[in-house]
């Protein structure tokens, strides 16, 4: 496809448990954005990755988020022993070089119960 | 820190109204400014943008001046259409190095009234 990729778009995960994310960007785009959206609010800035490696991770909230682009492409947003607070849409967003216009995908909506 | 404060909604107007959506920000350095708009059911999509002061920025009849005196860059259409019902963000980007790292207002969300 053309744009940005995010799977699955919806997510149901008890709380404790593990989950992943996935985002495939737009083919040759080197830089990756992880953002959250909570319920009426805009998006909150997660990780950035220029190629395979994470040039800014200061808007993870704790340890208990970790993200991965071991290719340079794919990246996985990864949640360990999730709480009803993580509950939110999860945006994945790519651009060229990291210095031009960012594309979105339409997100993961994430529900801890 | 850099953040960006938008007018709360829902803001609602009848088709063809002039619609201004304010949008301040607080940064420093030389940010770029940015638009982007949520259809419903849909992505955030850029609408428009803004990279240095006194730039007008403009898509779909949508226009914005970043004012770097007022440290604003309020969103302004002259008429508007029922299909313009969206959820608006205003966002800056903090670097001109890292286009993509955007901070985001709440967003305003505008219902267009045949």
């Amino acid at each position: 496809g053309a744009g940005v990729s995010q799977t699955p778009s919806n997510k149901v995960t008890e709380k404790g448990k593990y989950v992943e994310l996935r985002c495939d960007p737009i083919s040759g785009h080197t830089a990756l954005y992880w953002y959250r959206q909570s319920l009426g609010q805009g998006p909150e800035f997660l990780i950035y990755f220029q190629g395979t490696g994470a040039a800014d991770d200061s808007g993870l909230p704790n340890d208990r988020f970790f993200a991965v682009r071991p290719e340079g492409s794919v990246s996985t947003l990864k949640i360990q022993r999730t709480e009803r607070g993580d509950s939110a849409v999860y945006l994945c967003a790519s651009s060229l070089e990291g210095n031009t216009e960012a594309f979105f995908g339409q997100g993961t909506r994430l529900t801890v119960v | 820190g850099n953040s960006v404060t938008q007018m709360e909604g829902p803001v609602t107007l009848s088709e063809e109204a002039f619609l201004t959506i304010n949008c301040t920000y607080t940064a420093t350095g030389y940010p770029s400014l940015f638009w982007y708009v949520q259809y419903p059911g849909e992505g955030l999509q850029l609408l428009l943008k803004a990279t240095k002061a006194d730039d007008k920025g403009s898509n779909k009849g949508f226009e914005a001046t970043y004012r770097k005196e007022t440290t604003s860059f309020h969103l302004e259409k002259g008429s508007v259409q029922v299909s313009d019902s969206a959820v608006y963000f205003c966002a800056l980007s903090e670097s001109r190095n890292q286009g993509g790292k955007l901070i985001f207002g709440q967003g305003t969300e505008l219902s267009v009234k045949p």
